[in-house]
């Protein structure tokens, strides 16, 4: 079993809609959890972390659930700029590595 | 603040050819990154730095060599390439901040064809 992981999608959703993914990790000694976006062909930026009491910015929210170990993303009113890859990250080895998802892909529609 | 920075961002080789990945940070962090990405693999991390002078394994060091030259700068190195290591490379530093104490930044990447 992979110790992170995504549905690669892709997610083709209308405009305005809401939207949510998933990961799942295999190490139940997880300490950090991070949401990353992804444009074609660009770097990695961090989109979020996930607080263990779940967190929102804007029209981003993300959650985790220990007992199921899995953290979700949450968009609400999709806009075309949402388009990108969602990859998860989950820190499970002390600080210094970082294992990432697959990532999801996000296609908004007009 | 430049943040990460790789060169060159792209490279087409033939196989057998060696190349050196270069990337560097001005944001004075401690632990720096080499990643490949390739499609429905994800990020595999290659080798990482703890700090200067110490360089780690990580999940795909075959074929690769690392230089932790000083706290800025972190080179990858490919002795003999193959056609198994087209791919694009991310470098990443890690410093202080954020929710958990720590955030990653990656560099643009440098997108490598080996024929």
């Amino acid at each position: 079993r992979k110790e992170v992981e995504q549905d690669p999608g892709p997610f083709n959703v209308p405009e305005g809609a809401t939207v949510a993914f998933n990961c799942t990790y295999s190490n139940s000694a997880s300490q950090s959890f991070f949401w990353y976006r992804q444009d074609c062909r660009k770097e990695p930026k961090l989109l979020m972390s996930v607080y263990s009491s779940g967190n929102e910015d804007g029209r981003f929210t993300a959650q985790l659930n220990r007992a199921s170990q899995y953290i979700s993303l949450l968009i609400r009113d999709s806009k075309l700029s949402d388009s990108a890859t969602y990859l998860c990250a989950v820190n499970s080895r002390g600080y210094q590595k970082v294992t990432f998802g697959t990532g999801t892909k996000l296609q908004v529609i007009p | 603040n430049a943040g990460v920075t790789q060169t060159p961002k792209f490279q087409v080789l033939k196989t057998g050819q060696s190349m050196t990945l270069q990337c560097a940070q001005d944001m004075n962090h401690n632990s720096m990154y080499w990643y490949r990405q390739d499609p429905g693999m994800g990020l595999r991390l290659i080798y990482y730095s703890a700090s200067e002078g110490t360089t780690d394994k990580g999940e795909v060091p075959n074929g690769y060599n690392v230089s932790r030259l000083n706290k800025r700068e972190f080179s990858l190195r490919l002795e003999s390439a193959a056609p198994s290591q087209t791919s694009v490379y991310f470098c990443a530093s890690i410093g202080q901040g954020g929710t958990y104490g720590y955030e990653q930044y990656f560099g643009p990447g440098t997108r490598l064809t080996v024929t």
